[in-house]
């Protein structure tokens, strides 16, 4: 069955500091990867997603991604975190046979 | 800007009852889905329709029925709840099946 992982479930970070949130898929041709973000008591919001081309993808609230075919894993990243970025994050796997699988998310806390 | 209203932010029922949860979007969109969230597991889908009147099951589909006679409007119906259908329930929906999703503020039932 296709499956995606987030192998961390919870990371705490410094305000300032960088962050990388991992994401693995299993194997599937072409697949369209998705990051979302859930704040406290609210439903998903899109952050960026990758669908073909340029493998580094920008989006909203200076989050980034970088998809590695080789390794299966689209990564999300932020140089330097912000309080507010404190949230629960889900990655998100598009199959070519219109399955859609979201990982089990990691819960983001930023120290002051 | 797209808009997924769900009917209820908090419900409370009692085992056996019949519940309805009611989803509305505005951007004529094709697809929408029914997810459950629960600590550790992530999104779960449940039901989703591709068309008014056509449905899928997803992962998850037990106890569950859904029910779309508008293209706006996608209604989970739980038809005797149960204890176990605690969750926090998130209504989506999206133009093709692996274009972004949209999700709604979501509806946290409690199931006494």
């Amino acid at each position: 069955a296709q499956s995606v992982t987030q192998p961390d479930i919870h990371i705490t970070v410094s305000e300032g500091a960088s962050l990388e949130l991992r994401c693995n898929y299993s194997y599937g041709a072409t697949p369209y990867l998705f990051w979302y973000v859930q704040s406290p008591g609210q439903g998903l919001q899109l952050l960026l997603k990758y669908f073909s081309g340029d493998t580094l993808v920008q989006g909203i609230k200076g989050f980034e991604a970088e998809f590695k075919r080789s390794q299966s894993s689209f990564n999300l990243r932020k140089p330097s975190v912000h309080w507010s970025d404190a949230a629960e994050y889900f990655c998100a796997v598009g199959y070519n046979n219109n399955d859609m699988r979201f990982g089990a998310g990691t819960r983001l806390t930023v120290k002051p | 800007d797209v808009k997924v209203t769900q009917s209820s932010r908090y419900l409370v029922k009692r085992t056996g009852e019949k519940v309805f949860l009611e989803c509305v979007q505005d951007m004529d969109h094709e697809n929408m889905f029914w997810y459950r969230q629960d600590p550790g597991l992530g999104l779960r889908l449940i039901y989703f329709s591709y068309d008014v009147k056509m449905k899928e099951k997803g992962d998850i589909p037990e106890g569950y029925s859904v029910s779309r006679e508008k293209k706006e409007r996608f209604s989970l119906i739980l038809e005797s709840a149960s204890t176990n259908q605690t969750s926090m329930y998130l209504c989506a929906s999206s133009f093709g099946v692996q274009e972004t999703q949209y999700f709604g503020p979501g509806t946290r039932l409690l199931v006494l």
